[in-house]
């Protein structure tokens, strides 16, 4: 089966750095997507890891380490358009055709 | 290009109703997912499709079917609906099985009175 950690809640302050840890467990992994989901909308994508190290995007950083079965998510500079949850995913290898699941999210909210 | 498109957006219904949630994808995309997202909580895969004609299961399938006769639709049914099943649904669509992301439709939130 598959199991995914994530902490339930994270509070930031505008400007600075964050990092969002997931933990996981799976019998085909298959990559990693980061997803920020804000109030009431679709999730949208921020990352995608498959191979150890960091991936960076402008503020966005996506890190993994598939030996540990551990990945985290850096935010910088954070804005008050960061409070979102952030759900990560992995995609595990199906009967057929691979599927992604995902952790219960991370709800990050960043004060003033 | 509208991407993922899911109707409706909102729908109320009474227990032991049924009804069909539609979803529709202009992208080519093979592989098609149906979600479902409690409150406060992550998403889970109800059934996901590789291709026309071809489903599976994910991890929260009872109470739930789906049918893909073609490459754009990929509706999900719901028979004698049931409290449980209040929830937003979320549809999603990706290109392959690689890193590709899954594109997302807007949801249908759906409440079972």
């Amino acid at each position: 089966g598959q199991n995914i950690d994530q902490p339930t809640e994270m509070t930031a302050t505008e400007g600075a750095i964050v990092q969002i840890n997931c933990t996981y467990q799976t019998s085909g992994f298959n990559g990693l997507f980061w997803y920020q989901q804000h109030a009431g909308e679709a999730p949208t994508f921020l990352s995608y890891n498959v191979l150890d190290g960091l991936e960076e995007k402008g503020r966005f950083s996506s890190f993994l380490s598939r030996s540990k079965g551990y990945s985290y998510l850096l935010l910088k500079e954070l804005q008050m358009k960061d409070s979102a949850s952030y759900l990560c995913a992995v995609r595990d290898r199906g009967e057929y055709g691979n599927k992604l699941v995902f952790g219960a999210g991370t709800i990050l909210r960043v004060k003033s | 290009n509208a991407g993922v498109t899911q109707t409706p957006k909102f729908r109320i219904l009474k227990i032991g109703q049924s009804m069909t949630l539609q979803c529709a994808q202009d992208m080519n995309h093979n592989y098609m997912y149906w979600y479902r997202q409690d409150p406060g909580m992550g998403l889970k895969l109800i059934y996901y499709s590789v291709g026309a004609g071809i489903t599976d299961k994910g991890e929260v399938p009872n109470g739930y079917n789906v049918s893909r006769s073609t490459t754009e639709d990929f509706p999900l049914r719901l028979e004698l609906a049931a409290p449980s099943q209040t929830s937003v649904y979320f549809c999603a669509s990706t290109e392959g099985a690689g890193n590709q992301p899954q594109h997302f439709g807007d949801g249908t939130r759906l409440s079972i009175l």
